[in-house]
């Protein structure tokens, strides 16, 4: 079985200002990918990036870069100079590549708030 | 551009009613997946298929059937709808693993059971 968990509800951060959003996760799976998605107030989906697990670097896109520590189990976003634009949920996700079929799962979120 | 298309944007039905909520895509994807989404709860998956006429189910599939008879649309069932089911539910569709694309996703049915 999978499990993505986000403990952060909700977050705050200053325009300008770099914030980090956590993500863990559990898998018996050798190899899967981890994915961030924002969702703004509309309710759209929208992409953010992307880590494979066997990925020798860190994904980075644009202001978006993914921490990912492998031994920890962790792949916690981080957005660099916020802007009031980035306010929205954030939402983890993970595929098992192999093996384990295409069981796409997602946690609660975290509600980020973009202040002046 | 592709494109995932949800039958409704809000849909309200009574208790006991027969629900249909259909998603096509256009993008020729294998995998297909339903979620509901509800505050607090993020996005659980109720039902994924990874091809025409197989399933799986995901983690909350009591309440819910899917169909899938063609690629393109793969259709959630609420056999007698309730208020617990009361939700936004969430389609979407992506390529099998291992190929590290994303999902994509319609955009949602917010379905009220009165």
């Amino acid at each position: 079985a999978q499990k993505i968990t986000q403990t952060q509800p909700g977050m705050f951060v200053q325009e300008k200002e770099a914030v980090t959003l956590d993500c863990t996760y559990d898998t018996s799976d050798p190899s899967y990918g981890l994915f961030w998605y924002k969702q703004p107030s509309s309710g759209e989906m929208i992409f953010l990036i992307y880590q494979g697990s066997y990925d020798q670097q860190n994904a980075t896109e644009g202001r978006y870069s993914l921490n990912f520590q492998k031994a920890r189990k962790s792949a916690n976003l981080v957005i660099s100079a916020s802007q009031l634009g980035d306010s929205a949920m954030y939402f983890c996700a993970m595929i098992p590549i192999t093996g384990g079929g295409n069981k796409l799962t997602f946690g609660t979120g975290t509600q980020l708030k973009v202040e002046l | 551009d592709v494109k995932v298309t949800q039958s409704s944007r809000y849909l309200v039905k009574r208790t006991g009613e027969k629900v249909f909520l259909e998603c096509v895509q256009d993008m020729d994807h294998e995998n297909m997946f339903w979620y509901r989404q509800d505050p607090g709860l993020g996005l659980r998956l109720i039902y994924f298929s990874y091809d025409v006429k197989m399933k799986e189910k995901g983690d909350i599939p009591e309440g819910y059937s899917v169909s899938r008879e063609k690629k393109e649309r793969f259709s959630l069932i609420l056999e007698s709808a309730s208020t617990n089911q009361t939700s936004m539910y969430l389609c979407a569709t992506r390529p099998p693993a291992p190929r590290n694309t994303e999902a994509f996703f319609g955009q949602g049915t917010r379905l009220t059971v009165v």
